[in-house]
């Protein structure tokens, strides 16, 4: 149980547009799904977190309006980022918790995104 | 966001030995998660702890949350050659945002 999913696993897109990551928990519902980054050989730093319904909460020093973030259901978060340049280029990954807060956090496989 | 500290930053050790790694934030946390990475893929849970003191095992695996609730330790005992990966600790403080250590990078010799 607690499967979750990301899609793409790979994109490569030109500077300046837009990409779309998707998150879904596959087997359970998660009010609440969280955003990281990574960089190579580095850790993951939390984006956002992504409430279901409601907006999106973001850390300091996170453009809101550049990684759009959407809950729309259960199921789904998607992560936008927009208007992506060269320093966009990272693995985003994304999470999801079984049940109330404390429980752990379960993550998908990430997507790598390459800003050409 | 929070920093958290993990010790030492890469390990290289024959197969068949013991392993130990910790984590340390500033400041007080009431959950410790750990999980393992490997390349190009999503961190996998490993162990949670909940309770200051309390010790978790995991097969080979055992993660301790620090009495202070500043730190938490994980051993792993016989590795393997697939124990090969990078673990992070993550901790947090309000049970919701999970904010992640430094690594530890374990490299095992066959």
């Amino acid at each position: 149980g607690a499967v979750v999913s990301q899609h793409p696993s790979r994109v490569i897109c030109k500077s300046g547009t837009s990409v779309k990551i998707e998150c879904r928990s596959l087997d359970f519902q998660a009010t609440t799904m969280f955003w990281y980054r990574q960089f190579p050989k580095q850790s993951l730093m939390l984006m956002a977190t992504s409430n279901e319904g409601s907006k999106a909460t973001y850390e300091q020093g996170v453009e809101k309006d550049k990684f759009l973030i959407n809950h729309a259901s259960l199921t789904l978060s998607t992560l936008t980022v927009t208007s992506a340049h060269p320093e966009d280029s990272s693995f985003y990954i994304c999470s999801a918790r079984v049940g109330q807060n404390n429980s752990p956090l379960h993550f998908g496989n990430g997507t790598r995104l390459t800003v050409t | 966001g929070q920093q958290l500290n993990q010790s030492p930053q890469s390990m290289f050790i024959q197969e068949g030995e013991d392993v130990s790694m910790n984590c340390t934030s500033s400041s007080i946390f009431n959950t410790w998660l750990w999980y393992k990475q490997d390349p190009g893929e999503g961190p996998v849970l490993l162990i949670a702890l909940y309770k200051a003191g309390e010790l978790t095992s995991n097969g080979r695996l055992t993660a301790q949350f620090g009495i202070t609730r500043k730190d938490s330790f994980l051993n792993i005992s016989a590795s393997i050659p697939s124990d090969v990966g990078i673990y992070f600790c993550a901790g947090s403080n309000t049970g919701n945002q999970f904010y992640f250590g430094t690594g530890t990078s374990l490299t095992v010799i066959p």
